[in-house]
């Protein structure tokens, strides 16, 4: 099993639609998630980052993290064409900088 | 500079040959870290550089793969009699020590072994 889970399959929703994303993970020692966004041919860039469990929102984004679960969730409300990008998860435990990626969604938003 | 500057943003090379990919991290950042993207496969680790510290190279896949940073600043990711199998693209990021969330990746080195 590896450490964090993130079915890849790509996801076309309506401009203005919620879109919702999540990772599971199996290491009980993260206690930092962070979900990043990744446009064609750049390198991901930090979006949300959490610590522990709870909410986080941010403008159109909603992070949530469920220790308890071993669950997170990413939402994006209002959803636009700019929002067309590969959402990857990501997270890392104390006393370890490295951090373990989800494969990634590639979401597309339709005008 | 601004941020993390990676070169070449493209290497197509003959199975066998060596390459070298340099990384340029943002100024001041202790943390370097290499990471592989390949298609389907999400961002795998490879090697963790931490100030003057042993470097972390525990991701590397085999022994073709090594990474050196010179100075605390420039690395560089050298593999070895390339296969296939290494097309992918390559990240670096760079960070501030101990810190979780300030990753900022370059925009890679795009790979192809042919």
């Amino acid at each position: 099993q590896k450490e964090v889970e993130q079915d890849p399959g790509p996801l076309s929703v309506p401009e203005g639609a919620i879109v919702s994303l999540n990772c599971t993970y199996s290491n009980s020692a993260f206690q930092y998630f962070m979900w990043y966004r990744q446009y064609s041919r750049k390198g991901p860039e930090l979006l949300m980052y959490t610590y522990s469990s709870g909410n986080k929102e941010d403008g159109r984004f909603t992070a949530q993290v469920d220790k308890s679960s071993k669950y997170i969730s990413l939402f994006i409300r209002d959803s636009q064409p700019s929002d067309s990008a590969t959402y990857l998860c990501a997270m890392s435990g104390n006393g370890n900088n490295r951090l373990a990626f989800g494969k990634g969604n590639q979401v597309v938003v339709i005008p | 500079g601004a941020g993390v500057s990676q070169s070449p943003s493209n290497k197509v090379t003959e199975k066998g040959k060596d390459v070298e990919l340099r990384c340029d991290p943002i100024s001041g950042h202790t943390a370097l870290y290499w990471y592989r993207q390949s298609l389907g496969q999400g961002l795998e680790f490879l090697i963790y550089f931490q100030g003057n510290s042993a470097p972390d190279k525990s991701g590397l896949p085999s022994d073709r793969f090594s990474a050196e940073r010179t100075g605390g600043s420039v690395s560089t990711l050298t593999i070895q009699r390339t296969q296939q199998e290494d097309s992918a693209v390559y990240l670096c990021a760079s960070s501030l020590a101990r810190d979780h969330y300030g990753y900022t990746f370059g925009s890679g080195t795009r790979l192809t072994v042919v």
